[in-house]
């Protein structure tokens, strides 16, 4: 079952912070964050392998609450370039899969 | 330049008429996948490969083959497309299955 991604779409204005979080119902092993942009394939922004890790690049971090099996993605004074879909993986225990939440999409605007 | 390859970027075919979409990377990778995308469903795995001569199915395999006879690459098949077959395809490779970097897609329609 694919994890859920809420909020569904963001709009935003340059400088203005947002919060996507993503929930599965199964025991989590790992959560990948990747954002694509409009006509391009995704790219990695960054992977979470332990329950309470946290982890950032830039202006852009996550966390990982393996007890809640949810992790959240905050982008901190975004960015026009931050615009585009979202997506989190969830990998869980026994299984090579990753499976894909249905995404979240951001604008930012001037 | 570290890249994922897909081929071809666009296919438009008809229903029955078998077709393979390859895939090659030159990153030295163990991991590879597919994934189709679909508005609205996200990204959906099809199947995935852990090293040459191992696949496993992944989300939504129905449909759908693959091979991994060499490391580098590793094919698409569709021994008989369907119209619910027209998608976005992606493949990837991954050291670890960590940091999985994408191919450019391919977009097929099946008639």
């Amino acid at each position: 079952q694919q994890p859920v991604q809420s909020p569904q779409a963001v709009i935003l204005r340059e400088g203005e912070d947002a919060v996507i979080n993503c929930s599965s119902s199964k025991a989590l092993y790992s959560v990948h964050w990747y954002r694509q942009k409009h006509g391009e394939a995704p790219v990695f922004l960054m992977i979470l392998l332990k329950g309470g890790e946290q982890k950032g690049h830039d202006k852009i971090s996550a966390s990982f609450n393996e007890k809640k099996q949810q992790s959240s993605l905050y982008l901190t004074a975004s960015q026009l370039s931050y615009s585009g879909t979202y997506f989190c993986g969830t990998g869980e225990y026994n299984t090579d899969k990753l499976i894909f939440g249905t995404g979240t999409r951001l604008q930012v605007f001037p | 330049e570290a890249q994922v390859t897909q081929n071809p970027r666009y296919l438009i075919t008809v229903t029955g008429k078998k077709l393979t979409v390859t895939c090659s990377q030159n990153m030295n990778h163990e991991y590879m996948s597919w994934y189709r995308q679909d508005p609205g469903l996200g990204l959906r795995q099809i199947y995935y490969s852990m090293n040459v001569e191992v696949t496993d199915k992944g989300d939504v395999p129905e449909g759908y083959k693959v091979s991994r006879k060499e490391k580098r690459n590793f094919p698409l098949i569709l021994e008989s497309p369907s119209p619910n077959q027209t998608s976005l395809y992606f493949c990837a490779s991954a050291d670890n299955q960590e940091t999985q970097y994408f191919g450019p897609g391919t977009r097929l329609l099946v008639l």
